[in-house]
């Protein structure tokens, strides 16, 4: 099983450009979560899905767009990237949506906004 | 402010010693607390899991303990390997709503031969 995988690893993007971030879990997770972590900040929660066909806006949802395409794959969109969505992005998921449900994170995407 | 406060930012220890790691939080109502491992590059890993009845775990050479009367938590790593050389972060979950993890800005280990 690869777990959760993201695509791509690196991305350098211009102000105002768009791209979609890729997620897909292998272990039929119902929950999956999209994550920004910053230097010296602890990781912080854009969006979530709860369970397919749903999701939710996390702490910091401005600027990005999500969506849960099947059980598997959950996307992230920015339409309009901006110098402070520089950031590492990490997908993952969990079985449940309970607190005790161990998230589960993928390797992460490195992103540069110019 | 951050609901959950790491302490030391970074580390630096000999392979063989020992270190502990602090984590006090805010997050109320409290749920559980977990460790994470994160290697460069890597996306996070969780070592261990404690729920307000549980005032110790342990993982290997990993242990944690947990005092949710003063809302604090550490993380002892026992005769440290190269390759526990990482960031380890603290997460509480609880609060306003129970699915919310609140991380901390984690603590840097390395490990020199």
């Amino acid at each position: 099983n690869a777990g959760v995988t993201q695509t791509p690893k690196f991305q350098v993007l211009k102000t105002g450009q768009s791209m979609t971030l890729q997620c897909a879990q292998d272990m039929n997770h119902n929950s999956m979560y999209w994550y920004r972590q910053d230097p010296g900040m602890g990781l912080r929660l854009i969006y979530y899905s709860a369970s397919e066909g749903t999701t939710d806006k996390g702490e910091v949802p401005n600027g990005y767009n999500v969506s849960r395409l099947n059980k598997r794959e959950f996307s992230l969109r920015l339409e309009s990237a901006a110098p402070s969505q520089t950031s590492v992005y990490f997908c993952a998921s969990s079985e449940g949506f309970s607190s005790t449900d161990t998230q589960y994170f993928g390797p992460g995407t490195r992103l540069t906004v110019l | 402010k951050n609901q959950v406060e790491q302490s030391p930012q970074s580390l630096i220890i000999l392979e063989g010693k020992n270190c502990t790691l602090q984590c006090n939080y805010t997050v109320s109502p409290f749920s559980n607390l977990r460790w994470y491992k994160q290697d460069t590059g890597r996306g996070p890993v969780s070592l261990t899991i404690m729920t307000f009845s549980e005032n110790t775990k342990s993982n290997g050479r990993y242990t944690a303990t947990l005092d949710a009367d003063t809302k604090q938590s550490s993380l002892h790593i026992t005769a440290s390997q190269l390759s526990d050389s990482a960031s380890y972060i603290c997460v509480v979950t609880g609060g306003s709503n129970d699915y919310k993890l609140s991380f901390g800005a984690g603590t840097t280990v390395t490990v020199r031969a």
